[in-house]
């Protein structure tokens, strides 16, 4: 089955700087790579996703980039705020099944004002 | 719209007895997925149902079951609970397009089991 890795397990940042989170996966054929943020004591969200066929997706402040041929793929902050703080979670899967993600043990991300 | 919700928020049993979760999905979801998110790890899949039917389930013994109904809505049952079994206990549901799927969580219940 599919393994995903995730690194860092804490960042700290200082407010401005830029925050990188790296994801390898096993999987060749998954397809589908979202990225979801957790706030203390609320659910996750998706904040950005890519599929196999793109190299790269940016939106506003967070990108995310994927090297297939490698396996892995990065989430990308620039100009990073306290509210960003949270914890950060990559996944692997097929794209039509989604739900069936194979998740990375997740990045607690601090922003220090 | 109303997101997904869960019941309760934080349930607190003892060693051997049961566990019920319940999931309400987005209006138009059919598919709900179960994940159970131990401190400090990433979500472990549970259960997936979809129109009623549960179409796959991760790698949890068989006291873990659930069901969906005919809303759409759906319970996660643990049977016998364990120690280990203290964890949040997240639902989502799910939006399929025609680029593929995505999941939408609700808040999670947060079981303790002493």
């Amino acid at each position: 089955g599919e393994n995903v890795e995730q690194h860092p397990s804490t960042l700290s940042v200082q407010e401005g700087d830029s925050a990188v989170i790296k994801c390898t996966y096993s999987d060749s054929a998954s397809n589908y790579f979202p990225w979801y943020k957790q706030e203390l004591g609320k659910r996750p969200q998706l904040i950005i996703d890519i599929r196999s066929n793109v190299g790269e997706k940016k939106d506003q402040r967070i990108a995310v980039t994927l090297n297939k041929t490698a396996k892995h793929f990065s989430l990308h902050i620039t100009e990073t705020q306290p509210e960003d703080s949270a914890v950060y979670f990559c996944a692997a899967s097929i794209s039509s099944n989604a739900g069936k993600s194979t998740f990375g043990d997740g990045t607690t991300l601090t922003v220090k004002p | 719209e109303a997101g997904v919700t869960q019941s309760p928020t934080h349930l607190i049993k003892t060693r051997g007895q049961q566990a019920t979760l319940r999931c309400s999905p987005i209006s138009g979801h059919t598919s709900v997925y179960w994940y159970q998110q131990a401190l400090g790890l990433g979500l472990q899949f549970l259960l997936w149902y979809d129109e009623g039917e549960e179409r796959n389930r991760g790698n949890f013994p068989p006291r873990f079951s659930g069901r969906q109904f005919p809303n759409y809505s759906s319970e996660l049952n643990v049977n016998a609970l364990e120690l280990e079994d203290s964890a949040l206990y997240l639902c989502a549901s799910s939006l399929r397009d025609r680029l593929g799927e995505k999941l939408f969580f609700g808040s999670g219940t947060q079981l303790s089991v002493l």
